[in-house]
């Protein structure tokens, strides 16, 4: 079975470009994560969705961030404009239960270079 | 803003020995996750824990989850290089819905051979 899917993998791009990252959950997965991973800070919850509709957007940076999930199979992580400071690596999480026993599955992750 | 603190964040030793981190936090929580992530992949679970005392095992790893639900460990007998990774903590506190977990920021282990 295929599991979470994101591209690109890596992405080098200039402080001011925007920079969307893309998230394919696994198939029938309810609930889907996006974090961002530093060595500084860890692995931190950005947004959430439960049915494609966003339910807990507490962990976004700024409005500089957004993001969406227009069907069940898709999500968009975007930044714009953005700045060295993004600089991390952003994982997709999705999962198919509403209760903290369900496993996490993340994707590999992108790789964001700000420069 | 709850906090999950990992200990150590650092652990190289050699092949054969044996190991613990901890997972600690002020708060309880309803539920306890641990993850292992390799380089360039995202974290893959090991295990969820759920009620105080319990222990679970999984081959040479052994997970305790504390009485009052507010600690954890990962103990490693024999480890060996393929062990190697980091290990993530991540634990639920509100007492159901997928709110998110909160992850501690882990603990860098390295398994010389």
């Amino acid at each position: 079975d295929a599991g979470v899917i994101q591209s690109p993998r890596h992405e080098v791009t200039e402080m001011g470009q925007e920079v969307t990252l893309r998230c394919k959950p696994i198939s029938g997965h309810d609930y889907l994560f996006w974090y961002r991973q530093t060595m500084m800070r860890g692995l931190e919850l950005l947004i959430y969705f439960n049915n494609n509709v966003p339910i807990d957007d507490s962990g976004m940076p700024e409005d500089r961030f957004s993001a969406k999930m227009p069907n069940a199979s898709f999500s968009t992580l975007k930044i714009q404009p953005s700045e060295p400071r993004d600089s991390a690596v952003y994982f997709c999480a999705s999962s198919g239960g509403g209760d903290g026993n369900q496993p996490q599955h993340f994707g590999d992750g992108t790789r964001l270079s700000i420069l | 803003t709850q906090l999950l603190e990992q200990s150590p964040q650092f652990l190289s030793i050699q092949e054969g020995e044996n190991l613990t981190v901890y997972c600690n936090s002020s708060s309880v929580f309803s539920s306890l996750q641990w993850y292992r992530q390799e380089p360039g992949e995202g974290p893959v679970l090991l295990v969820t824990v759920v009620t105080g005392g319990e222990v679970k095992k999984l081959k040479r790893l052994t997970f305790q989850f504390g009485d009052a639900r507010k600690d954890s460990s990962l103990h490693i007998t024999a480890a060996q290089p393929g062990d190697t990774g980091l290990y993530l903590c991540a634990g639920e506190y509100s007492g159901g819905g997928a709110d998110g977990l909160t992850f501690g920021k882990g603990t860098h282990l390295i398994i010389q051979p």
